[in-house]
C-alpha cells in the first residue's frame, strides 16, 4: 500500500519476553521516526533515523531498547526482557525529509502481562 | 518537562457550531507547528500546519492560528461535522534542531452530537 504499515497491530507478551515490532515506511521516505504512546497520553520520541543511520535515539527510556534500519526503509524496534511499564502503543511515521510532515502508521499495541 | 500542552482533555459540540481546540507550548524556539486528527485503532493523521512566519493558516473548515508573543495555538473546525470526532494532537518543532524533532502534546477528544 502506499501509506506507513507496522506489524504486528497487537502483541502480547509475558514479562521477560523478547519482541520485535516491524515498520515499512513509505517508499521514498528517507527519514523514520519511532513513537510510544502511553495510554491517554500523546506521542513521545523514541529514535529517528535518516536512511540507516540512527542519528538520534535519545528517547529510548532503556538499554533493553534497540532499533534498527539496516537497509535504509523497513524498521524493526526490538525490546529485550519486556516489563509492565512497556505496555503502550508503539506508532512509526516516516517523512520525505526530517523536517516535513510526518506520516504514521496504525501502531503496535503491546500488553505486557 | 512537557512543552506542549493541551490543557482540554475534551470538547463537546454540536453538529454545524464551531469547535475551538488550544494548544500552549513554553519552548520559544519552537517555529513549526502541526496539528493531527487520530481515530481508534488508528495512527494519527496529518490535518493541517503552520510555520511561525504565519499567524493563520486555512485549508477548508481547518484554520488554524498562531500566537507567537502567547505560545498558543488554536485550531478553528467550522462547521463541526460528526466525522470530526476524534481526539486531536498538536505537535511542534524547532528549526534549530538539526532535525525536526516534533513535540506532542496529550491530545483533546472531540465529539460532535448531532
Amino acid at each position: 500500500g502506499a501509506g506507513v504499515s507496522q506489524s504486528p497491530r497487537y502483541k502480547v507478551a509475558k514479562r521477560g519476553q523478547d519482541v520485535a515490532l516491524r515498520c515499512d515506511p513509505i517508499s521514498g521516505h528517507v527519514s523514520l521516526f519511532w513513537y510510544q504512546q502511553a495510554l491517554g497520553q500523546g506521542p513521545e520520541f523514541l529514535t529517528y533515523f535518516q536512511n540507516e543511520a540512527q542519528l538520534d535515539k535519545s528517547g529510548l527510556p532503556s538499554d533493553r531498547f534497540f532499533a534498527e534500519r539496516p537497509e535504509g526503509s523497513v524498521s524493526t524496534l526490538k525490546i529485550q526482557r519486556t516489563q509492565q511499564e512497556d505496555s503502550a502503543v508503539y506508532l512509526c511515521a516516516s517523512s520525505f525529509t526530517g523536517r516535513d510532515t510526518q506520516y504514521f502508521g496504525p501502531g503496535t499495541r503491546l500488553t505486557v502481562l | 518537562d512537557q512543552q506542549v500542552k493541551q490543557n482540554s482533555p475534551s470538547l463537546s459540540v454540536q453538529e454545524g457550531r464551531i469547535s475551538i481546540l488550544n494548544c500552549d507550548y513554553t519552548n520559544s524556539m519552537f517555529d513549526y507547528f502541526l496539528w493531527y486528527k487520530k481515530y481508534p485503532a488508528e495512527g494519527p493523521t496529518f490535518l493541517i500546519s503552520i510555520s511561525s512566519i504565519k499567524d493563520k493558516n486555512e485549508d477548508g473548515r481547518f484554520t488554524v492560528f498562531l500566537n507567537k508573543s502567547a505560545k498558543h495555538l488554536s485550531l478553528h473546525i467550522v462547521p463541526s461535522q460528526p466525522g470530526d470526532s476524534a481526539v486531536y494532537f498538536c505537535a511542534a518543532s524547532a528549526s534549530a534542531d538539526s532535525w525536526g524533532k516534533f513535540q506532542f502534546g496529550a491530545g483533546t477528544q472531540v465529539v460532535v452530537t448531532p
